[in-house]
């Protein structure tokens, strides 16, 4: 059982746009900073997000982040045929002094 | 550009160790805090340990305590993981990654390694 609690799927049709949810608590998202990764098929994860907000150089404005409380979301507009991989969040936990994932989500482009 | 190459995954016997490394290059090696995650045959990711830039502030996730250990030559800009009395349920891909600052606590991933298999077999 993760810390962190993502939905295992979610879904959207190509043009739409969905999110993905990251839940945790006051030690970890409560108190801080999120990152969020995607992951395609057998190759090391990519940071999508990074401080809850911040996208690197070379991530398209498609994707984008929030936080509120404990949980934090991602956002993918304009849904691509490509985007249907694993998303992971992870953040910090002030608690465990460790850092903790989200099982991960796949999104699956109907 | 920032480089992570790890090495030292293999094949390994119940009870035996195994050392990854992690050469990175690219960036100032000693600024940075560095993890290790590692992702079990058709599960999500897992942190591992992490360890700060200077080496002196170690974390461990708690099923590792005591039989991982993290280190780091910053003479050498590499990263290691020491991993005694394997089992079956540590083969995965292990993974280096680069932190976002001198502390873990900010997050890890700004760049990743290209992962290295270690299979726990008889």
């Amino acid at each position: 059982q993760s810390v962190l609690t993502q939905p295992p799927s979610a879904s959207g049709t190509p043009g739409q746009r969905v999110t993905i949810s990251c839940s945790g608590s006051s030690t970890n998202i409560g108190s801080k900073t999120v990152n969020w990764y995607q992951q395609l098929p057998r190759t090391a994860p990519k940071v999508l997000i990074y401080s809850d907000n911040h996208r690197p150089s070379g991530v398209p404005n498609r994707f984008s982040a929030s936080k509120s409380g404990t949980s934090a979301s991602l956002a993918i507009s304009g849904l691509q045929p490509d985007d249907e991989v694993d998303y992971y969040c992870a953040a910090w936990d002030d608690t465990l002094n460790g850092l903790v994932f989200g099982g991960g989500t796949k999104l699956t482009v109907l | 550009e920032v480089q992570l190459l790890e090495s030292g995954g293999g094949f390994v016997q119940p009870g035996g160790s195994l050392r990854l490394s992690c050469a990175a290059s690219g960036f100032s090696f000693s600024t940075y805090a560095m993890t290790w995650v590692r992702q079990t045959p058709g599960k999500g990711l897992e942190w591992v340990a992490a360890l700060s830039g200077s080496g002196g502030s170690i974390y461990y996730a708690d099923k590792f305590k005591g039989r991982f250990t993290i280190s780091r030559d910053n003479s050498k800009t590499t990263l290691f993981l020491e991993m005694q009395s394997l089992t079956a349920d540590d083969t995965a891909v292990y993974y280096c990654a680069k932190d976002y600052s001198s502390m873990p606590v900010a997050g890890t991933g700004d760049h990743w390694g290209q992962g290295v298999l270690v299979t726990v077999s008889s």
